[in-house]
């Protein structure tokens, strides 16, 4: 199995502070990478695929990079509404695999 | 807009079957577009693909439970079910059933989430 490392954890950040998720993969994963979104007792929302392409309706703020083992997700301005986990998603190969999840809170 | 409903049995004594069902509304099953996939997350945890079901009736199963999971559709009601058999407290999880895209497995909808314990 691809085995996907976000870093950090936790994070804790300002309203307003620019913000950067790192989610490293076990073997490359291409270009088969999404971000989710996911609150306290929700499903996980879709943000980003394929890298670095936003799904529809979610905020130009989001923003993916990166390719093959690497990859951040970036939040450029920090709203109330976005402290959540984030999650990282490689498609490249079975089995789907997710990172641990990213905890950014409130400073 | 496309919806996804969990639907099953909240507790499930060990050494029995959970058994799930997600059904689907806005869209149909059968369109062939889409994977139709099951996934968990223990209480506090991270997130696990179950595995997925095609309309044909094709399957994918994670590895790690393809031992225990079936995953069955049925095109009439428009619904997908989860069998997973042999249950232990580590079974223990928040199911959620959601949606990935033929050629590229992102999830873009999912359902809300069922909560099912594990427990005599």
């Amino acid at each position: 199995d691809i085995q996907m490392t976000q870093s950090p954890s936790t994070l804790s950040a300002s309203v307003g502070d620019r913000v950067t998720i790192t989610c490293r993969a076990s073997q490359s994963v291409s270009s088969w990478l999404a971000w989710y979104q996911q609150k306290p007792g929700k499903a996980p929302n879709l943000l980003i695929y394929d890298v670095s392409s936003l799904k529809s309706g979610v905020p130009s703020r989001f923003s993916g990079s990166g390719s093959g083992t690497e990859f951040t997700l970036t939040i450029s301005s920090l709203q109330p509404d976005d402290f959540a986990t984030y999650y990282c998603q490689q498609y490249y190969t079975y089995p789907w695999t997710f990172g641990q999840g990213t905890k950014v809170e409130i400073k | 807009q496309v919806q996804l409903q969990e639907s099953g049995p909240g507790l499930v004594k060990p050494s029995q079957t959970l058994s799930l069902t997600c059904t689907v509304s806005g869209g149909s099953i059968s369109s062939g577009d889409y994977y139709w996939s099951w996934i968990r997350q223990p209480p506090g945890k991270g997130l696990e693909w179950i595995g997925y079901i095609y309309y044909s009736g094709s399957t994918y199963y994670n590895p790690s439970l393809k031992s225990q999971v079936t995953i069955s559709v049925d095109t009439s009601k428009n619904q997908f079910s989860l069998k997973l058999i042999s249950v232990t407290a580590a079974d223990t999880a928040v199911y959620f059933c959601a949606r990935a895209t033929l050629n590229a497995a992102r999830f873009d909808y999912w359902g809300q989430g069922t909560l099912v314990t594990v427990s005599s």
